[in-house]
């Protein structure tokens, strides 16, 4: 099981606002970092830090964090988000390990 | 431009061993922290290894005393020995630049993967 848990899939109506969340306790220290993948593809980088986007990424983009729980937002979603989600920052040890969220499948309806 | 691309993957049958390479073009590797990440199919993304800008090394319970992570400097290429091999170790295997600040991890550069089949 991930130190990092996220819902498994989530839904969102063509143009609207969809949060994925991503909760565990190194969220308390750290910010998440946050992976776009689509399918055969590699992860591409969407957000990091307190709110930060590469170069590249819509602003319909944005992060955001309390407690332990770090969340994804797309405002006004489009087709081309639907894709695998998955959160990302170091494990709760403190051992320099880092940890992945089990993903949330983003469908846009 | 800068640019991961893995190779080595293939099929290798349990308790065998491969080596995964990724070269790096329009950054050094040595200066950077580098990790592995794989995914097995169906499956979400597993971090694997990270090797530091220093050196020092770090595994996945999953991998440690299995794999070892390592690089080669003036060939700009990082490397993934795995050894004892395992079905479970099935996966396309990825190699992403990783960035450390004090509060906050994450990997901005990605190569596309290589695919690792552990069956008889």
């Amino acid at each position: 099981s991930s130190e990092l848990t996220q819902d498994p899939a989530v839904s969102v109506a063509l143009g609207q606002t969809v949060r994925i969340t991503c909760q565990g306790d190194s969220l308390r220290s750290y910010y998440a970092s946050w992976y776009q993948q689509k399918p055969g593809q590699a992860p591409v980088l969407v957000i990091y830090g307190k709110n930060n986007r590469p170069s590249g990424i819509p602003d319909r983009f944005s992060g955001s964090s309390s407690g332990n729980t770090a969340s994804l937002t797309i405002t006004g979603a489009q087709a081309e988000d639907e894709a695998d989600y998955y959160c990302n920052s170091r494990d709760s040890s403190g051992n320099h390990l880092r940890v992945f969220g089990g993903g949330t499948k983003l469908t846009v309806l | 431009e800068v640019q991961l691309v893995e190779s080595g993957g293939g099929l290798v049958q349990p308790g065998g061993s491969l080596r995964l390479s990724c070269a790096a073009s329009g950054f050094t590797v040595s200066s950077n922290y580098m990790s592995w990440v794989r995914q097995a199919p169906g499956k979400g993304l597993e971090w694997v290894s990270v090797i530091y800008s220093g050196g020092s090394t770090y595994y996945a319970d999953s991998v440690k005393g299995r794999f070892t992570i390592s690089r080669h400097n003036s060939k700009n290429t990082l490397y993934l020995q795995m050894n004892s091999l395992r079905a479970e170790d099935t996966a396309v295997y990825y190699c992403a630049r990783d960035r450390t600040t004090f509060n906050y991890y994450y990997m901005d550069v990605w190569g596309k993967g290589t695919t690792v089949t552990v069956s008889s």
